[in-house]
């Protein structure tokens, strides 16, 4: 059972390039989230989705793009990489919205030079 | 928006001592207060939790003690470890609301030897 499994760990982009961060889990949750990661500012939703075929924005939704096509998979898409976005990008999975165990990946940590 | 204030930003303790993270709330309807332990390099990983029906819940050596009327709950670590080193984030979410999970911004604990 490999619970929320995130890919690249580690990413170097040039501004203006794009990107796409996987995220995949194993344990049939319908709930499924990104957040950035930055020092003192916690974590910050950036979209979630509470199905496949739905999503919604969260917190800090500019300059990223989601798509859940099958309840494993939740992608996320930088469609031109910016300074700003430097941080560490986790997924997260959870039997529901609220109130249940959330399930984190080990992080990617993206850099835009 | 809504808001979870975490304090302190770092502490450090011997080992042995008690660790104590404070954190408060805006929102009355928040109905799910988790707290989050993040080693360096992993992604958060959930510690313990509790809802506003009960003002306090252990399990093993953390202690969460919860007090609705001021907004405010706290995460006791008795008998603090070198292992227990790590970034511990509060959250809290509410189904009424229709809110998503909200982070505090994270404390730094470092138990030395």
């Amino acid at each position: 059972n490999a619970g929320v499994t995130q890919t690249p760990k580690f990413q170097v982009l040039k501004t203006g390039q794009s990107m796409t961060l996987q995220c995949a889990q194993d344990m049939n949750h319908e709930y499924m989230s990104w957040y950035r990661q930055d020092p003192g500012m916690g974590l910050r939703l950036i979209h979630y989705s509470v199905g496949a075929g739905i999503t919604d924005q969260g917190e800090v939704p500019n300059g990223y793009n989601v798509s859940r096509s099958t309840t494993e998979d939740f992608p996320l898409r930088l469609l031109s990489a910016a300074p700003s976005q430097t941080s560490v990008y986790f997924c997260a999975s959870s039997y529901d919205r609220w109130g249940t165990e959330a399930f984190f990946g080990q992080g990617t940590r993206l850099t835009v030079v | 928006q809504q808001q979870v204030k975490q304090s302190p930003q770092s502490l450090i303790v011997q080992k042995g001592g008690i660790s104590i993270i404070n954190c408060a709330y805006e929102n009355t309807a928040f109905d799910y207060f988790p707290w989050y332990q993040q080693f360096p390099g992993k992604g958060p990983a959930l510690l313990i939790a509790i809802r506003p029906d009960v003002s306090e819940k252990k399990e093993g050596r953390f202690t969460i003690s919860f007090n609705k009327s001021a907004k405010q709950f706290s995460l006791h670590i008795m008998d603090s470890q070198p292992g227990d080193s790590a970034t511990y984030f509060c959250a809290a979410s509410g189904a009424e609301l229709g809110q998503n999970f909200v982070f505090g911004p994270g404390t730094r604990l470092s138990v030395l030897p």
